[in-house]
């Protein structure tokens, strides 16, 4: 079954210090991968997507990611946190077997102390 | 607008009534996506539009529930005799046709059933 993890509920990084936020799939053929965040009362914000080609994959506000296919994973990076990186983020996937379909994680809470 | 509009931002109804959610997608969007969100959960698909379309449906909870999209533009998602079940936060977003193009959301409506 196609899948999206994303392992940790919440992670905290202080303001400065580099972050990353994991994501791992399970999807057969090549993946379509994408990140999003939602600020409170807001919708989701596309960051960045990997679709084929480079590996790092730069987005918006200073985020990359990095695609590992080994290692099925996609996690989410940025070299300097800003206490406004706070958030909610999303990994997704598109569903291998629909034109339009993703498949979503279940949402890291980043929380960035000054 | 440049972005997804979707009104209105909050609506509180009392259970039994009936309720209308208005989606105006990017000009020029050929798809359009009707999502449902519970507080610090990822989006969960209710149905998808492609132009005035709708092709999938799978994701409706109940009979109760109702999308349309007559002229390729607007959607609206009508919930029928509401129950508190029903209390969540619904996101629409809309992309071009392409599967590696992003979904560009709206701010959501947050809907109350008391």
């Amino acid at each position: 079954a196609q899948s999206v993890a994303q392992p940790e509920d919440q992670v905290n990084v202080a303001e400065g210090n580099p972050l990353t936020v994991k994501c791992t799939y399970s999807v057969s053929g090549n993946p379509y991968l994408f990140w999003y965040v939602q600020y409170p009362n807001r919708g989701l914000q596309f960051l960045l997507k990997y679709i084929t080609g480079d590996n790092l994959v730069k987005g918006s506000y200073g985020f990359e990611a990095e695609f590992n296919k080994s290692q099925t994973s996609f996690h989410l990076k940025k070299p300097s946190a800003l206490v406004s990186d706070s958030a909610l983020y999303f990994c997704a996937v598109r569903d291998i077997g629909s034109n339009y379909q993703l498949i979503w994680g279940a949402g890291t809470k980043l929380i960035i102390k000054p | 607008g440049a972005g997804v509009s979707q009104s209105p931002r909050y609506k509180v109804a009392k259970r039994g009534q009936d309720v209308a959610l208005r989606c105006d997608p990017i000009s020029g969007h050929v798809s359009l996506f009707w999502y449902q969100q519970a507080l610090g959960q990822g989006p969960e698909f209710l149905t998808y539009f492609q132009n005035e379309a709708q092709l999938d449906k799978s994701g409706l909870p109940s009979d109760r529930f109702f999308a349309e999209r007559p002229e390729g533009s607007v959607s609206t998602l009508k919930i029928q005799r509401t129950q508190q079940e029903d209390s969540a936060v619904y996101l629409c977003a809309s992309s071009p046709p392409q599967p590696g193009q992003p979904q560009h959301f709206g701010d959501g409506t947050r809907l109350s059933i008391l």
